[in-house]
């Protein structure tokens, strides 16, 4: 298994450029995250989703958007991007409260690191 | 709304030194998740341990060793016989069970440095 995947790994944008990172799961989880984090800080969280068709802000989520259409993806769409969006991005996913296999444990993809100039 | 603080912000010890890590947490929930993960300087993210709010048994796997305490509201991590691969930052986090969707709150890191 593949676990999370997270694409792009490193990107460069100029300010009020806008894209997307792709993250992609494949142990069914149902519950999704991005999080962000920026240089010697810890984790905050951006988006989360509980399933598809439902998503819910964290911590920080302006300047960004999500969508989840299905079980498998959960995309970060930056908009227009500002040079206090420079972080690494950390998408992570995690199994349903309730089920046998759900251990609470978040499971992270490998990061993008995105810098604004 | 929960907190996880990690007063340390990094930690130098010499090989084979013991390094304890602290980290306070605070939370209205009476279930709660503490976590700790280790990011060594690739990057990723790494589970160590997973404990729920009505257990306080500590727990020793290999090296590592942990003391949870409720009364204190915390959940330290301690590494005997450091090495040079421990070298990473080390994260707390605090999930609710209340809260939607298994969300973590992670604290700032401690950074380890163990020189050989």
């Amino acid at each position: 298994n593949a676990g999370v995947t997270q694409t792009p790994k490193f990107r460069i944008l100029k300010i009020g450029q806008s894209m997307t990172l792709q993250c992609t799961q494949d142990m069914n989880h149902n519950y999704m995250y991005w999080y962000r984090q920026d240089p010697g800080m810890g984790l905050k969280l951006i988006y989360y989703s509980v399933g598809a068709g439902i998503t819910d802000k964290g911590e920080v989520p302006n300047g960004y958007n999500v969508s989840r259409s299905t079980t498998e993806d959960f995309p970060l769409r930056l908009e227009l991007a500002a040079p206090s969006q420079t972080s690494v991005y950390f998408c992570a996913s995690s199994s349903r409260q309730g089920s046998p296999t759900n251990t609470g444990e978040l499971f992270f993809g490998e990061g993008s690191r995105l810098t604004v100039l | 709304a929960q907190k996880v603080t990690q007063a340390q912000t990094e930690i130098s010890v010499v090989e084979k030194e013991d390094v304890t890590l602290d980290c306070v947490y605070e939370t209205r929930d009476t279930t709660y998740y503490l976590f700790w993960y280790k990011q060594p300087p690739s990057g990723e993210l790494v589970f160590l341990i997973r404990r729920n709010s009505f257990d306080e048994q500590n727990e020793i796997s290999g090296r590592y060793s942990w003391n949870f305490q409720k009364s204190t509201s915390s959940f330290n991590f301690t590494i005997t016989a450091s090495q040079v691969v421990d070298s990473a930052v080390y994260f707390c986090a605090l999930s609710e069970a209340r809260a939607a969707g298994n969300k973590l709150t992670f604290g700032g890191g401690t950074r380890v440095l163990v020189k050989p």
